[in-house]
């Protein structure tokens, strides 16, 4: 069983819609989750981190965790095509620990 | 934030050969990290790199393979030995900081392809 889970789409919504991006995970010793966005050919770059479960809004995006549940979700509010993207969540046991990434959600938002 | 930029953004090589890609970030990190990523795969983690001393691997990667460098806090290259098609991906390098809020920055990746 992989560290966790992500379904990795494609995921094609129209322009304004609510994204839902969710990542299983297995080892309750994770207590960062972090949430990153990767454009074509770029690096990912980090969008949300939460530390343990609860939920962290940043404008349009909201990071939810329930450690109980072993899942994560990603929201994304009015939805731009500027979004279109993969989304990868991650999560690590500690500060400077090992990174485990899904495999990623492709994501493409339609004018 | 850390700026991260790497050489070459992509090169085509011959089998059996080896290239060595180089990482710079714009500031001093604590940890340097190297990963793997290819397509419809999450990103593997290759190994630490270590400032002053061996870096770190993880399973399934040795360092006859993926010999690694760290010479100061701002700069790391990743070689990658006696390439075979399987080899083909993208390669990222990633840095951190203490009290950096657990964030990793990433640089843009390599992608390399193996003929």
């Amino acid at each position: 069983q992989k560290e966790v889970e992500q379904d990795p789409g494609p995921l094609s919504v129209p322009e304004g819609a609510i994204v839902s991006l969710n990542c299983t995970y297995s080892n309750s010793a994770f207590q960062y989750f972090m949430w990153y966005r990767q454009y074509s050919r770029k690096g990912p770059e980090l969008l949300m981190y939460t530390y343990s479960s609860g939920n962290k809004e940043d404008g349009r995006f909201t990071a939810q965790v329930d450690k109980s549940s072993k899942y994560i979700s990603l929201f994304i509010r009015d939805s731009q095509p500027s979004d279109s993207a993969t989304y990868l969540c991650a999560m690590s046991k500690n500060t400077g620990n090992q990174f485990y990434f899904g495999t990623g959600t492709s994501l493409t938002v339609i004018p | 934030s850390a700026v991260i930029s790497q050489k070459p953004s992509r090169d085509i090589c011959q089998r059996g050969t080896s290239l060595t890609i180089q990482c710079q970030v714009d500031s001093q990190v604590t940890m340097m990290f190297w990963y793997r990523q290819q397509p419809g795969q999450s990103l593997t983690l290759i190994a630490t790199a270590n400032q002053g001393s061996e870096a770190t691997y993880e399973s399934g990667f040795v360092i006859d393979k993926f010999p690694i460098s760290r010479p100061n806090l701002t700069f790391s290259t990743l070689t990658v030995s006696n390439m075979s098609p399987e080899d083909s991906s993208i390669y990222l390098c990633s840095a951190s900081r203490t009290g950096d809020h657990n964030e990793q920055f990433f640089g843009p990746g390599t992608r390399l392809t193996v003929l």
